[in-house]
């Protein structure tokens, strides 16, 4: 049981460039989410999606897309990259369970650098 | 929107020593949940214990336990009896219960904890 699986674990690109980061879960979780982490401002969300099918932006969506390939899989594409952008990201899944209480798991990241 | 804040960007304890880490939220909603996050250097995000609001009992697990204040809309996360494995940066967090914030952790900014032998 690998729990949340992210690829690639680390990136550097050239300002422009595009790239798909990759998140996968097995634990048959409902909802998935992207975060990003920035030195001394903690997790922020950027795009989740709380069932297979839905996507919702987050509080920084601007420069991201997000696909829910499946019930597995949420990924986050990054259509020209910016310094900005500099960041770890990091992936997460919970199951359904009314009254939100269920608990998010995470990833181990992916270190993106922007140059 | 909610807000939560973590005041000591670092602390530090003897190993064996009782250490406790603060966090205060913000937020208009009666019904939440609160998290502790553990991220060691590998950067895992590993959940260190939680707390539900319309729980008056503080939450433990094993060394670790809460200060659940719901009025003062605080909580600490009290680690006890601290190891060396203990040493890593702790997030709080807070998940709305329901509306269109539904499901979304809001985390602190992290305190660093380092546990001196």
């Amino acid at each position: 049981n690998a729990g949340v699986t992210q690829t690639p674990k680390f990136q550097v690109l050239k300002t422009g460039q595009s790239m798909t980061l990759q998140c996968a879960q097995d634990m048959n979780h409902n909802s998935m989410y992207w975060y990003r982490q920035d030195p001394g401002m903690g997790l922020r969300l950027i795009y989740y999606s709380a069932s297979e099918g839905t996507t919702d932006k987050g509080e920084v969506p601007n420069g991201y897309n997000v696909s829910r390939l499946n019930k597995r899989e949420f990924s986050l594409r990054l259509e020209s990259a910016a310094p900005s952008q500099t960041s770890v990201y990091f992936c997460a899944s919970s199951a359904f369970r009314t009254g939100g209480g269920q608990t998010q798991y995470f990833g181990p990241g992916t270190r993106l650098t922007v140059l | 929107a909610q807000t939560v804040t973590q005041s000591q960007p670092e602390m530090s304890v003897q190993e064996a020593e009782t250490v406790t880490l603060s966090c205060t939220y913000d937020t208009s909603e009666s019904d939440y949940y609160l998290f502790w996050y553990k991220q060691p250097p590998s950067r895992q995000m590993i959940l260190v214990i939680r707390q539900e609001a319309y729980k008056q009992q503080n939450a433990t697990e094993n060394r670790f336990s809460v200060n659940f204040q719901k009025a003062a809309k605080s909580f600490s996360l009290k680690i006890s009896d601290s190891q060396l494995g203990d040493a890593a940066m702790y997030f709080c967090a807070y998940r709305s219960a329901s509306g269109t914030s539904y499901g979304k952790l809001t985390f602190g900014q992290g305190t660093i904890l380092t546990v001196h032998p």
